[in-house]
This record gives C-alpha cells, structure tokens and sequence, in this order.
C-alpha cells in the first residue's frame, strides 16, 4: 500500500522568509499528490494537487510544490511566510485509495 | 451549495454506549469517506464507499459500521464506544469514482469517550 512521510512534525520559520516542507511517499503506481491545509477547528481544504503533466503545481496562497519522481517527493514551498500561514500541512498520496502524512505544523515568527 | 455537513459537532460518550455520526453531501458525489484524525498520526482511513449500496473498508474500521443508502448520506455507526475511539472524526466526498481525486472535508465531529 502507499505511504506517506513528512519530515518534519514542527517547521519554525520567521516572517518573510522561505517556507519549506516535505513530503516523501511510496507508491507502486504513479500516484496522485496532494498538500491540504487545515485550520483550527475545521476539515482540510485542498491547498494543490498534482496528478499528470507540468511536474511544478501552483496552489492558493502563493504555495507550490514540484513532483520528483526520481527522489519520491513533492514538498511544499512558498518563497516569503505570512503570518496568515500559520496552521496544519498535510501531504496525501492516492493510488489505490487516499492515504495522509501525519502533518505538519508551521509556525510563523514575527 | 453547503458541500459536506457533519452532526453532531461533538458528542461525549460512556464506555460501551453506541452512536452515529452523520454525515452529508449536496455535491452529488459518488465517493464518500470517513477519516480519524489523531495526533501525530493525520488521517487514517476507516470505511469509504463508491456509490449507494457499496461500502468498503479502510485502514482501520475494526469498531465501526456503515451503511450508504443514498447518494447524499454516509453514516457511521459505534456500536459500543471505547477509549480509543476518541477522536476527531471526518467525512469527505470526491468527484472521483474511486476517490483518488480532490475530497471534500465536512468540519468534524469531536468525540470524547469516558
């Protein structure tokens, strides 16, 4: 079955600067990959996705992530932190069904 | 369009009481699922179905029942609660027949068992 890891339970970084999370993920099949976000209190909400063509994705809220099939990632990036990001990451990879990283916390620092 | 909907928003339970947790959609969608979220652990999957009559297991369904009558509602049933089952528990639908595209989070259920 696929998995999925994040490194990383707990990502600081300080206002305006790079925001980097990872996420590695096996599969036996090409997957789909997906980054969702989740807010205090609320379901996930899809934050971008990858699933054929153009390995780069850009998603909402200035967020991107590329898919490397070679190194088996697809981390999360955004060049400059607002503070507005900080909350809950969760990376998903699905080929036979949707399976979720454990997430990670980002932490914006004024 | 009010998406996925879940009741109740939270719920305290006794050792060995049953419940059910409700939960819809108004998008049409075929593929319906339940997740748990747990900390440190994200989303494992405890049942899905891929249409009205059709259900299936997740990761981790042993504690739970449900059913799929209709396209719009997927309940999931405790039929004696536990300790361990306390949780947040979410469900979600998918445009994708086998759900392997986009899903879509209701706001989640709380549930503490005592």
């Amino acid at each position: 079955a696929q998995s999925v890891t994040q490194l990383g339970s707990h990502v600081s970084v300080s206002e305006g600067a790079l925001v980097l999370l990872r996420c590695n993920y096996s599969s036996s099949v090409p997957p789909y990959l997906f980054w969702y976000v989740q807010y205090p209190n609320q379901g996930l909400q899809l934050l971008l996705k990858y699933t054929t063509g153009a390995t780069l994705v850009k998603g909402i809220n200035g967020f991107e992530a590329e898919f490397k099939k070679s190194e088996t990632s697809f981390h999360l990036t955004k060049p400059s932190a607002h503070m507005s990001d900080a909350t809950e990451y969760f990376c998903a990879v699905s080929d036979h069904d949707m399976r979720f990283g454990a997430g990670t916390r980002l932490t914006v620092k004024p | 369009n009010a998406g996925v909907t879940q009741t109740p928003k939270f719920q305290v339970l006794k050792t060995g009481q049953s419940m059910t947790l409700q939960c819809a959609q108004d998008m049409n969608h075929e593929y319906m699922s339940w997740y748990r979220q747990d900390p440190g652990m994200g989303l494992r999957l405890i049942h899905y179905s891929v249409g009205a009559g059709i259900t299936d297991q997740g990761e981790v369904p042993n504690g739970y029942n449900v059913s799929r009558s209709t396209t719009e509602d997927f309940p999931l049933r405790l039929l004696s609660a536990a300790p361990s089952q306390t949780s947040v528990y979410f469900c979600a639908s998918s445009y994708s027949t086998r759900g392997l595209e986009t899903q879509y989070f209701g706001p989640g259920t709380r549930l503490l068992v005592l």
